[in-house]
């Protein structure tokens, strides 16, 4: 009966390499959330997925970043060309299909922590 | 735009005693709010969902409010213990995903 899992849960690189975090949901979960924390602060928002499908990325840079989740697999996040300012944890969240925010609660996962050189 | 603001600021309360932390919220007006904990290094953990036409919600030692005339949540942790030292997070409906406060810390002394 698995959570939520996420790999890598440290994952450290140097400047200009890519990241890449996965998240695989909780069984039965259609719907994936990623967010991301710097340290001290609170979950901002990044995008919102549900398989094969974007739903929303407002909150995602506009460059270096992308998500997607397959028919097939977890969930990645990929970050290009990584600079400083990347660090923090990555958190990834699913819920049951019809959404999260409106009536369900998220289950999160334990987090990936980027480190950038 | 809509805001949802937490006391950065941390508390820090003896045990057994009853700890209230604030949610405020501006600009809208949220159908539902959600609380979650959470421990350094780990993942938020959900514990309570409140919808606007509930003035209260109880689980064990928790009690949410909601009041829609102050656009606040109050979050009280009863006969408190060190154990429920963590930091505690509201949320509420954005577009289409929660949106979190900022958390408030607490820190139960024994």
């Amino acid at each position: 009966n698995a959570g939520v899992m996420q790999n890598p849960r440290h994952l450290v690189r140097r400047r200009g390499q890519e990241a890449r975090l996965r998240c695989s949901p909780m069984k039965g979960h259609s719907h994936v959330y990623w967010y991301r924390q710097l340290p001290e602060e609170g979950l901002k928002f990044m995008v919102y997925l549900q398989k094969e499908n974007i739903i929303d990325e407002s909150g995602m840079p506009k460059e270096r970043f992308s998500a997607e989740f397959p028919k097939e697999g977890p969930s990645i996040l990929r970050i290009q060309q990584v600079v400083r300012g990347d660090s923090a944890a990555y958190f990834c969240a699913s819920s049951l299909p019809g959404g999260s925010a409106n009536t369900g609660e998220l289950f999160f996962g334990e987090g990936s922590r980027l480190t950038v050189l | 735009s809509q805001k949802i603001e937490q006391n950065s600021e941390a508390l820090n309360i003896q045990e057994g005693k009853t700890a209230t932390l604030t949610c405020n919220y501006t600009n809208y007006s949220p159908a539902y709010l959600q609380w979650y904990r959470q421990d350094p290094g780990r993942g938020p953990v959900f514990l309570l969902l409140i919808r606007e036409n509930e003035k209260e919600k109880r689980k064990e030692r928790l009690k949410v409010t909601f009041d829609t005339t102050l656009k606040q949540s109050l979050f009280h942790i009863t006969a408190s213990q060190p154990a429920d030292s963590a930091t505690y997070l509201c949320a509420h409906t954005g577009r289409r995903a929660l949106t979190f406060g900022s958390g408030t810390r607490l820190q139960v002394q024994p």
